[in-house]
C-alpha cells in the first residue's frame, strides 16, 4: 500500500515570506508526527498529533510555526516569516496507534534564501 | 550536551566487513531503543528495535542495549553496498512516548 506522501518535495522561499508543507498518512493511521532535520543531524521532534488534536507541540521552535490536522488524516505544517535558519528537511511520520512504529515520509528539503 | 551522542562518521568498509555502530545517552528514563536506516533523500526505516538492556538479531543485524553504561550499539555482518546508508539511534521513554530523541546519525558506505 502507499506509505506517507510529502508535498512539496522541494520549496525554495525567500525570508519572510510564508509557506505550508503538507503530510498525507497512511490510511488508518492515528497518530502524526512532524520532525525537522538539518543538514548532518538527526530528526528533532515538533509536534505530534492524535486524531485531530494537537497533543504536544513542544518541539515547535517559537509561534511561527504551526500545524493542524483538520480531518484527522492529511497535516499541514505552517512556517510564517521564514528564516534562512529554518532551512531544512521536514519530515512526516505516522502510526497506527501512538506508540507504535513511526513510518516516514520522504520529508520536504525547505531553502530560505 | 545533547540526550544522544552518536559519531557522524563518515565509515567506510570493504564488503564483508562487519560494522559496529554506537550511541550513548544521557537520560536514564529512556527504556525504548531503535535503529533506523536513512537512506539519500528519503526518509528513516525502521530496523531494530529493543526494550531495555540486552541484544535482539535480525538476520545480518544485531542490536545490544547496556542501559548500565547508557551505550547501544548495531552491528552489521557481512556488510554489503545496499547497506551504505545514513544510521540514526533513536529512543524514547516509554512506549507509548510521542517523540523520539534521535542521534545525528553515521554514514557508512560498504565499497565492493
Amino acid at each position: 500500500g502507499a506509505g506517507v506522501s510529502q508535498t512539496p518535495s522541494n520549496k525554495v522561499t525567500e525570508k519572510g515570506k510564508y509557506v505550508e508543507l503538507r503530510c498525507d498518512p497512511i490510511s488508518g493511521h492515528t497518530a502524526l508526527y512532524w520532525y525537522r532535520q538539518s543538514l548532518g543531524q538527526g530528526p528533532e521532534f515538533l509536534i505530534y498529533f492524535q486524531g485531530t488534536g494537537a497533543a504536544d507541540d513542544s518541539g515547535l521552535p517559537n509561534d511561527r510555526f504551526f500545524a493542524v490536522r483538520p480531518e484527522g488524516s492529511v497535516s499541514t505544517l505552517k512556517i510564517q516569516r521564514t528564516e534562512r535558519g529554518d532551512s531544512a528537511v521536514y519530515l512526516c511520520a505516522s502510526s497506527l496507534l501512538l506508540g507504535d512504529e513511526q513510518f516516514f515520509g520522504p520529508g520536504t528539503r525547505l531553502t530560505v534564501l | 550536551q545533547k540526550e544522544v551522542e552518536q559519531d557522524p562518521g563518515p565509515l567506510s568498509v570493504p564488503e564483508g566487513a562487519i560494522v559496529s555502530l554506537n550511541c550513548t545517552y544521557s537520560n536514564s528514563a529512556f527504556q525504548y531503543f531503535m535503529w533506523y536506516r536513512q537512506y539519500s533523500r528519503k526518509g528513516p526505516e525502521l530496523l531494530m528495535y529493543t526494550y531495555s538492556s540486552g541484544n535482539k538479531e535480525d538476520g545480518r543485524f544485531t542490536a545490544q542495549v547496556d542501559k548500565s553504561s547508557k551505550y547501544i550499539s548495531l552491528f552489521i555482518r557481512d556488510s554489503q553496498p545496499s547497506d551504505s546508508a545514513t544510521y540514526l539511534c533513536a529512543m524514547s521513554v516509554q512506549t507509548g512516548a510521542n517523540n523520539l530523541f534521535f542521534g545525528t546519525g553515521t554514514r557508512l558506505t560498504v565499497i565492493p
